[in-house]
């Protein structure tokens, strides 16, 4: 079985401070990580992917995420939070020998606080 | 640019109308997914389709069904719309086997807000 945490149901940061959106996860083989971003009364948007390579991986909108695979963990970043950034963030994880399902986190509300 | 249609972005239906929401992809995915979203629960999965004429359950099920007759359209249905079925519905899809770098995990529409009244 495949699992996501985000233990953050709200981050709150004030614009132009860096930004950190916690996601964990759990798989029994090698993951396919996700991060969408949700827009108030939008669809999902893709943000990045940690796929395979490099363990830092670069997305829209100057957003940034370091898979861990010590930790388990696929942490979202920016360096300089806007406050167009404010929004609903999802982690997303696949397992790569465990068909097409991708499974979702609860979301965590991101508040950029001009 | 690829792109999930959902027909709707707002409807409101009365208590025990047969309700359908219609979800259109022009990317040739296999996978189709609905979902809906509501405050603290994040998203629950409905049902999804692997390939035209298959569905399978998700995780909540109860009150709904799904057509899928052809490979691009996604139907959800609500047989008799009841006021705990209020929520945003969204619908995804993604390729088959999707490996390596072509990965892009799903592509979601913009959402159906539905009421029910």
């Amino acid at each position: 079985a495949q699992s996501v945490a985000q233990p953050e149901d709200q981050v709150n940061v004030a614009e132009g401070n860096p930004l950190t959106v916690k996601c964990t996860y759990s798989v029994s083989g090698n993951p396919y990580l996700f991060w969408y971003v949700q827009y108030p009364n939008r669809g999902l948007q893709f943000l990045l992917k940690y796929i395979t390579g490099d363990n830092l991986v670069k997305g829209s909108y100057g957003f940034e995420a370091e898979f861990n695979k010590s930790q388990t963990s696929f942490h979202l970043k920016k360096p300089s939070a806007l406050v167009s950034d404010s929004a609903l963030y999802f982690c997303a994880v696949r397992d790569r020998n465990a068909g097409n399902m991708l499974t979702f986190g609860g979301g965590t509300r991101l508040m950029v606080k001009p | 640019d690829v792109k999930v249609t959902q027909s709707s972005r707002y409807l409101v239906k009365r208590t025990g109308e047969k309700v359908f929401l219609e979800c259109v992809q022009d990317m040739d995915h296999e996978n189709m997914f609905w979902y809906r979203q509501d405050p603290g629960l994040g998203l629950r999965l409905i049902y999804f389709s692997y390939d035209v004429k298959m569905k399978e359950k998700g995780d909540i099920p109860e009150g709904y069904s799904v057509s899928r007759e052809k490979k691009e359209r996604f139907s959800l249905i609500l047989e008799s719309a009841s006021t705990n079925q209020t929520s945003m519905y969204l619908c995804a899809s993604s390729l088959l086997g999707q490996g390596g770098r072509r990965n892009y995990g799903y592509t979601f529409g913009s959402g159906t807000r539905l009421t029910v009244v």
